[in-house]
């Protein structure tokens, strides 16, 4: 029944390792995002996808990269993880224009 | 443009209101509220649209001045359910594509 479901909710790992963190919503919606919340509790928008299509993408270093193989679906895959990437991702998806977003539970990922 | 929240933290007792303000400095279509407690994701409260309609939560009012750029987030009665982080966001483009979001503000309820 979950609405936006995250895996995994936690991922330690070290640095320089490559790591993926998957989005599933069952929602319908046709917008999916990724927010990165560091330690200050600061929500950045990182990654906007719309039916498939990227539309927006933050600063945001290439080591990330979103996929999404259908509408229900945003994966994002971290290449050569560093200290700094260490934060809450919080997926989310929403219906249209003027709707609020159903966020995930997020994935706690500590690189040391 | 990240909107500003004031004030950083509000401590209440149970019972008591508290009113959280949030301003864009530039020209805003809609405001979202979120609330989120420790260790959970942000939960949708309200989104205020331009021309006054309000869509969300049935026990907490906000308002919204297109002209100023503002808005204000109204905790009446609180409960101790009501402590957590709120965040007010604001859309990147009129499209609404994605939100910027405030910095918070952290209520403590207590007993």
């Amino acid at each position: 029944d979950t609405a936006v479901s995250q895996t995994p909710k936690y991922l330690v790992t070290q640095m320089g390792n490559d790591k993926s963190i998957k989005c599933e919503q069952n929602l319908g919606h046709d917008t999916m995002y990724w927010y990165k919340q560091d330690s200050k509790k600061f929500l950045k928008i990182m990654f906007s996808y719309n039916n498939k299509e990227l539309i927006i993408n933050e600063t945001v270093p290439n080591r990330f990269s979103p996929k999404s193989p259908d509408k229900a679906h945003l994966n994002l895959h971290i290449n050569s993880l560093e200290l700094g990437d260490s934060a809450v991702y919080f997926c989310a998806s929403k219906p249209g224009t003027d709707y609020g977003y159903t966020f995930g539970s997020g994935t706690r990922l500590t690189v040391v | 443009q990240q909107p500003v929240q004031s004030p950083q933290a509000v401590i209440l007792r149970e019972g008591e209101d508290a009113v959280i303000n949030c301003s864009s400095s530039k020209a805003l279509y809609s405001v979202h509220w979120y609330r989120q407690k420790h260790g959970e994701a942000p939960v949708f409260l309200m989104i205020l649209l331009k021309g006054g309609e309000q869509k969300g939560h049935d026990k907490i009012s906000a308002s919204f001045n297109e002209k100023k750029q503002q808005s204000s987030l109204y905790l009446t009665a609180s409960q101790l359910s009501y402590s957590g982080t709120y965040f007010c966001g604001t859309p990147t483009n009129q499209a609404g594509t994605a939100l910027i979001f405030g910095k918070g503000t952290t209520l403590s309820v207590s007993s």
